[in-house]
């Protein structure tokens, strides 16, 4: 099993410019998503699905859209980059939301914006 | 909303020492998860916890439910014990609120 892979590992974009961040995972959890962390601070909910064709907004959704046409993608969509969008980011997947069910991380997305 | 306090933020430490990183709630909650993240950034869980304690190696982590807190002792530290240990607790829209971690460095 691979678990939750993301896409592009690093990546630098320019002010203005858009970019969608990929993730899939192959364990067929229902639910997925995606964070922001930024130095100092803890991970930051930017979106969730609880399963294919529902998706919901995090603590930081602005600026950003996501879908979920199939139970295995959770793709990250940036339309206009900020440098506010400055940050690592991580998809993650669980089985069943709530705190009972351990969550998989996927390895990061380090975005920068100039 | 659930607040998380974790301390001390940093943290070295020559190899072999005893470890004990703190994690501190405000609202009631079933579980507690651990998290480590390592210097490439990665994130892992080691363990969630509702009541008691859980042993995983030299790693050892501890739940008082009453007082709303929760500790991860590493026993004979290593130097590849160097990560950022993050706890996390129930919050709102069934996901996770995540503590800001707690850097530890293991000196060789």
């Amino acid at each position: 099993n691979a678990g939750v892979t993301q896409t592009p590992k690093f990546r630098i974009l320019k002010i203005g410019q858009s970019m969608t961040l990929q993730c899939t995972q192959d364990m067929n959890h229902n639910y997925m998503y995606w964070y922001r962390q930024d130095p100092g601070m803890g991970l930051k909910l930017i979106y969730y699905s609880v399963g294919a064709g529902i998706t919901d907004k995090g603590e930081v959704p602005n600026g950003y859209n996501v879908s979920r046409s199939t139970t295995e993608d959770f793709p990250l969509r940036l339309e206009l980059a900020a440098p506010s969008q400055t940050s690592v980011y991580f998809c993650a997947s669980s089985y069943q939301g709530g705190s009972n069910t351990e969550a998989f991380f996927g390895q990061g997305t380090r975005l920068t914006v100039v | 909303k659930n607040e998380v306090e974790q301390s001390p933020q940093n943290l070295t430490a020559q190899e072999g020492e005893f470890i004990t990183i703190n994690c501190s709630y405000s609202v009631g909650i079933s579980a507690l998860h651990w998290l480590q993240q390592h210097p490439g950034g990665g994130i892992v869980s080691l363990f969630m916890l509702s009541s008691g304690k859980k042993k995983h190696g030299r790693l050892i982590a501890t739940i008082n439910i009453q007082e709303k807190h929760s500790s991860l002792h590493i026993t004979a530290s290593h130097p590849r014990d160097s990560a950022v240990y993050i706890c996390a607790v129930p919050g709102s829209a069934r996901q996770l609120t995540f503590g800001s971690g707690t850097q530890l460095t293991v000196l060789p």
